[in-house]
């Protein structure tokens, strides 16, 4: 059964950075093909793309937000990272880790986890 | 970037009729397309991928069709739960773009 679950600080203030964890059971990040990938959705707004990280590290970014974003994993404690420097309000949404395996598309989702951007 | 524009922005629709959902990408995207189904307060739900193959578990009134730009999800003899919000995604090539959404209301 595959499952993820993002975690974050839930309020940060802005300028500070941003630090996710996506931690995940029912497959591994050491499989051929296998990738995870970082989306956010401000609420009662689309979906926006952050960044992918697959099985041999190779890493992908939105070139809009590229210069923040740095994303990591840990094969052996199946986890993956997201960070977001500099922050401000327009970084305020629900931050989504899915799964990718052998194709482009996320096949299955975490529950999100809000984080809010304020002074 | 490719665009993706999704029409309608939102749909009412009776139980038990058939409706379409769109999108139109800003070049080809070779069937690389996926829709999935959001609910308030859930994750997305992967329904459709390649354009046309349904995942595991989506009911068979769910079905995807279209090629090279133009793509659509047709949602036959529509129940309850399927009120939510659609949204398409194009994964043909960096960086995936996601339509702006669809939202389902049952009358």
């Amino acid at each position: 059964q595959v499952t993820l679950k993002e975690s974050g600080p839930g309020i940060l203030q802005p300028s500070q950075t941003l630090s996710l964890t996506c931690t995940f059971s029912g497959f591994s990040l050491s499989t051929y093909g296998m990738g995870v990938g970082w989306i956010r959705q401000p609420s009662g707004k689309g979906l926006e793309w952050l960044a992918n990280i697959w099985w041999d590290d190779d890493k992908y970014y939105n070139p809009s937000l590229k210069n923040r974003l740095t994303i990591s994993k840990d094969t052996s404690n199946n986890q993956a990272f997201l960070k977001i420097t500099n922050v401000d309000t327009a970084d305020t949404a629900t931050y989504y880790c899915a799964r990718m395996f052998r194709a482009y598309y996320f096949d299955y989702w975490g529950q999100g986890v809000m984080v809010t951007v304020s002074s | 970037d490719i665009q993706m524009t999704q029409s309608p922005a939102s749909l009412s629709a009776s139980l038990g009729e058939t409706v379409s959902i769109e999108c139109l990408a800003s070049e080809d995207i070779y069937n690389n397309l996926a829709w999935y189904q959001q609910k308030p307060g859930k994750s997305p739900q992967l329904l459709i991928y390649y354009a046309s193959s349904l995942q595991d578990g989506v009911p068979s009134r769910f079905s995807g069709s279209g090629s090279g730009t133009q793509y659509s999800l047709k949602i036959n003899s529509l129940e309850s739960e399927d009120a939510a919000t659609y949204f398409c995604l194009q994964d043909s090539e960096y960086p995936p773009t996601f339509g702006a959404g669809t939202k389902l209301e049952l009358k």
